[in-house]
């Protein structure tokens, strides 16, 4: 079966140019996260969103960062005027089952990533 | 805040050795505890996990027992193959009301020799 899909797989930006980064989750699921991992690092979160609504962005670490999922599904992530230090892999994972307020267990589907290499 | 510290790799093996990547954890509640591996050239993929305290997860020959009194998770298989040669992240996913969360550790490079 399908699973979390990104593209483009890689994308080179000068400094100063915006990107847009899609995430296709494996359908039906809910919850969708986007993680960002730097070189020789561990993934960090940036955001989380529950069907269309984006309930966590605390991670997102400026505001050249956006992320939105209009219908639900698909994801899209943004950064305006990109700098070298958005040179990341980042990663986005879907999960079926809705978390509430009690410590519960969902696990996350990750797609391959998309290497952001800023120039 | 919540943090998850792992061994420093690379971690080189031959194969049928046996594997340990230590990992320990800081977190105010009662996390879940996850090992994900990456091939290369491959997504993050969930190799075990444990929700409770003295839980062993595994999977593939792989096994991690939670130990709430160490605040540990280490990963450990008893003969490594080749096909192992991979990324280990130990996680955890935030105890409180953002439990949805993961922290991960570094990661760690497994490489396993025939």
């Amino acid at each position: 079966g399908a699973g979390v899909s990104q593209s483009p797989r890689y994308k080179v930006a000068k400094r100063g140019q915006d990107v847009a980064l899609r995430c296709d989750p494996i359908s039906g699921h809910v919850s969708l996260f986007w993680y960002q991992q730097a070189l020789g690092q561990g993934p960090e979160f940036l955001t989380y969103f529950q069907n269309e609504a984006q309930l966590d962005k605390s991670g997102l670490p400026s505001d050249r960062f956006f992320a939105e999922r209009p219908e639900g599904s698909v994801s899209t992530l943004k950064i305006q005027r990109t700098q070298q230090e958005d040179s990341a892999v980042y990663l986005c994972a879907s999960s079926l089952v809705v978390t509430s307020g009690r410590p519960s267990y969902n696990e996350q589907f990750f797609g391959p990533g998309t290497r952001l290499t800023v120039l | 805040g919540n943090s998850v510290t792992q061994m420093e790799g690379p971690v080189t093996l031959s194969e049928e050795a046996f594997l340990t990547i230590n990992c320990t954890y800081t977190a105010t509640g009662y996390p879940s505890l996850f090992w994900y591996v990456q091939y290369p050239g491959e997504g993050l993929q969930l190799l075990l996990k444990a929700t409770k305290a003295d839980d062993k997860g595994s999977n593939k020959g792989f096994e991690a027992t939670y130990r709430k009194e160490t605040t540990s998770f280490h990963l450990e298989k008893g003969s490594v193959q080749v096909s192992d040669s991979a990324v280990y992240f130990c996680a955890l996913s935030d105890p409180g009301g953002s439990n949805y969360k993961l922290t991960f550790g570094k990661g760690t490079l497994l490489t396993v020799n025939p």
